[in-house]
C-alpha cells in the first residue's frame, strides 16, 4: 500500500506570495491532518479534514487554509507569506481521524525569503 | 492545558538498550504514540498504546505506560546505529479529530 504522498518536497517563495501544498492520503483513509514543524515551536496542528469538511482547527491565522476533495486528497494554502512561515509542513492521514493512528508523509519544506 | 515533555538528548552505545521517557499532563488521553523522524524525512509511526494498557511489545520495541504518573517510555533493545533519529512522544485526547499533542522530541545518538 502506498504511503502518504506530499508534493512538492521543496518550495522557495518570496514574502507576500501565496503557496499551495498537496497531500494524497493512504488509500482508504478519509481523514487528513496538517501540521507545521519548526525548530522553535516543534510540531503544531493546523487543521483536520474528513469527508471534505474541516472538523478541527488549530491556532493559526486565517492566512492558513485547506480543503479536501471527494477522493480524500487535500491541499493547504498559505496566503501573504511571511518569513516565519518557513517550516516543514507535514500531512497525515488516518482511517477516521479519531482514535486511529496518524500516518505521516515526508513533508514539504517551505522556505520564505 | 495539554503538555507533553521529553528530554532532548540521549546517547547510547551500539548494542545497549535505549530508554526514552515522556510525561504528559492530560488524563483524558486515549492513545499514546511514538514516532521516529530521520533527517530530511517525515514522521514514521513506530508504535502506539491504548491508555488502558500497561505495556506493549513489538520486536525490539517495548512501551511502558504508567497512567497514574502519566509517564510513557519507549525501550529499544539492542540499539543499532540506524536507530539514530529524533523520537517523538504524542498523545491523542478523547474525541480530538486529527490533533495529536507532541513533545519536542528526543534526539537519540548511537555510538559504534
Amino acid at each position: 500500500k502506498a504511503g502518504v504522498t506530499q508534493t512538492p518536497r521543496y518550495l522557495i517563495k518570496t514574502r507576500g506570495q501565496q503557496v499551495t501544498l498537496s497531500c494524497s492520503p493512504i488509500s482508504g483513509h478519509r481523514s487528513v491532518s496538517w501540521y507545521q514543524q519548526t525548530p522553535g515551536q516543534g510540531l503544531q496542528f493546523l487543521f483536520e479534514y474528513f469527508s471534505e469538511t474541516q472538523r478541527n482547527k488549530g491556532n493559526f491565522p486565517g492566512r492558513f487554509s485547506g480543503r479536501q476533495f471527494s477522493n480524500s486528497r487535500s491541499e493547504m494554502n498559505v496566503s501573504t507569506l511571511e518569513l516565519g512561515d518557513s517550516a516543514l509542513y507535514l500531512c497525515a492521514s488516518s482511517i477516521t481521524g479519531v482514535d486511529s493512528p496518524l500516518h505521516f508523509g515526508n513533508g514539504t519544506r517551505l522556505t520564505v525569503t | 492545558g495539554e503538555d507533553v515533555e521529553q528530554s532532548l538528548f540521549l546517547s547510547v552505545r551500539e548494542g545497549d538498550s535505549s530508554v526514552i521517557n515522556c510525561t504528559y499532563t492530560d488524563s483524558s488521553s486515549t492513545y499514546l504514540y511514538w514516532y521516529k523522524q530521520e533527517p530530511g524525512a517525515g514522521l514514521q509511526l513506530l508504535t502506539y498504546i491504548f491508555s488502558n494498557m500497561d505495556m506493549k511489545q513489538d520486536q525490539r520495541l517495548t512501551v511502558l505506560l504508567n497512567k497514574k504518573d502519566k509517564h510513557l517510555s519507549l525501550r529499544i533493545a539492542d540499539t543499532q546505529t540506524g536507530d539514530s533519529a529524533i523520537y517523538f512522544c504524542a498523545e491523542s485526547l478523547r474525541g480530538s479529530q486529527g490533533n495529536l499533542i507532541f513533545g519536542k522530541g528526543t534526539k537519540l545518538s548511537v555510538k559504534p
